[in-house]
């Protein structure tokens, strides 16, 4: 079955300019997470969507940050006046809406910041 | 704050020996805890689970071992194959809290030797 698909997989932006990453989580799965790692470093969480409720940002390091999920599914990370901090590998990941699901994560989004 | 600590950044282990990664938190709240395996230029990928209520959980070669009183959790890996190199990180979440994210760890780095 197809799994948690990430795109661009790779992203080369100058600094200041703005970028969008998109996820598709697995068909069914209500709860995805927005995760981040840096070289050398764990995953650092962003932002978690679960259902209709409203998401929980606590993760984002600024307000350059934001995301949106449509219709419960598709979501977009927006980056806007990239910084070269910000170059990282962005993961997405869901699981499915029950207590004690694990999360499927898709390969990420390396982005580098020139 | 760091809520899950993995304090090794890195283990070598001969092959065929036994791995055993370690993983501390400080949330007790959290009932919740995983295991993910992750290769260079892809997303960590799902190995073991256990619940609160349990004190081990074993699958294959992969068991994971939970000391609430000393908020410790442990993945043996036995025996240990050379695509067991990876980078392997714990996770944790409070299920029963309104903040039910999954918190991760910052992995340990995992070389099997010949």
């Amino acid at each position: 079955g197809a799994g948690v698909s990430q795109s661009p997989s790779n992203k080369v932006t100058e600094k200041g300019k703005d970028v969008e990453l998109r996820c598709d989580p697995i068909s069914g799965h209500t709860a995805l997470y927005w995760y981040r790692q840096s070289l050398g470093q764990g995953l650092e969480f962003l932002i978690y969507f679960q259902g209709n409720s409203a998401p929980d940002k606590s993760g984002l390091p600024s307000d350059r940050f934001s995301a949106e999920r449509t219709g419960g599914s598709v979501s977009t990370l927006t980056i806007q006046r990239t910084q070269q901090e910000d170059s990282a590998v962005y993961l997405c990941a869901s699981s499915l809406d029950r207590v004690n699901s694990p999360l499927h994560f898709g390969n990420g989004t390396r982005l580098t910041v020139t | 704050d760091q809520q899950v600590k993995q304090n090794s950044p890195s283990l070598s282990v001969q092959e065929g020996r036994i791995s055993i990664l370690n993983c501390d938190y400080t949330n007790s709240m959290f009932d919740y805890f995983l295991w993910y395996k992750k290769y260079p230029a892809e997303g960590p990928t799902f190995l073991i689970s256990i619940s609160s209520i349990k004190d081990k959980n074993e699958d294959g070669r992969f068991t994971v071992f939970l000391n609430k009183s000393a908020k410790h959790l442990s993945l043996h890996i036995v025996p240990s194959q050379p695509g067991d190199s990876a980078v392997y990180f714990c996770a944790a979440s409070a299920s029963l809290d309104r903040d039910d994210k999954i918190i991760f760890g910052k992995g340990t780095r995992l070389h099997i030797l010949p």
